[in-house]
């Protein structure tokens, strides 16, 4: 089946300690990107990987870092969390920069 | 820079009543626009996109939307709504060339009710 997954899906973390969520796709997709939604803001683009070791930075990529070594996936980083990086967290993948996005069912992170 | 604005943040119909979810975009390049559909504690899901072509483009549930290049619009259309409707709705747009950035609007929450 067809899918993104991502991992974890709940995750509760105190300020300044590192997280890393982990997004993998199944299929073979080029373009992967890291979105997180809030309420009354929709969602905004962290970052965005075109192929492996390709990235660029999103709409608000600040206290983020993305690394795509590998096709299938794409972790987005938390180095040192804070309060405001409480957000739901979505990874999407697409055959190309034009293609359906693909989106995995998303994490809701909360740092306290 | 492109932006996205949908100028409905809550549209309450009954059903088989038509909708139409309003979507402005601004750009000064060519732009792709997109629909998407969002139910409850789930993901994101195409409803449909526009590249190029024919201006109408029909998507999947019975929704359609026009691309109005003139009026930089990209409205979403549903003649007779469904209680399984309600969802929140996005629209985005992501230049034809340049940046490979994919905005977002803040979204329309459609809630049907019987």
């Amino acid at each position: 089946e067809a899918q993104v997954t991502q991992n974890p899906r709940y995750l509760i973390t105190v300020t300044g300690k590192k997280l890393t969520v982990t997004c993998s796709q199944n299929m073979n997709h080029e373009y992967m990107s890291w979105y997180r939604q809030d309420p009354g803001l929709g969602l905004r683009q962290i970052y965005y990987s075109m192929n492996v070791e390709v990235t660029d930075k999103g709409d608000v990529p600040e206290g983020y870092k993305v690394s795509r070594k590998e096709k299938r996936n794409f972790p987005l980083i938390l180095e040192s969390p804070s309060p405001n990086q409480t957000s739901l967290y979505f990874c999407a993948s697409s055959l190309g920069r034009l293609g359906s996005q693909y989106f995995g069912p998303g994490t809701r992170l909360t740092v306290l | 820079a492109q932006s996205v604005t949908q100028l409905d943040s809550q549209v309450p119909v009954f059903e088989e009543a038509p909708v139409e979810l309003r979507c402005n975009y601004s750009s000064s390049v060519s732009v792709y626009l997109f629909w998407y559909v969002q139910y409850p504690n789930q993901g994101l899901q195409l409803l449909l996109k526009y590249l190029s072509g024919s201006t109408l483009v029909k998507g999947i549930n019975g929704f359609e939307a026009e691309f109005n290049k003139s009026q930089t619009s990209f409205h979403l259309r549903k003649p007779s709504v469904h209680i399984s409707d309600t969802a929140e709705y996005f629209c985005a747009v992501r230049s034809e060339g340049g940046s490979e950035k994919l905005v977002f609007g803040k979204g329309t929450k459609l809630t049907v009710n019987p």
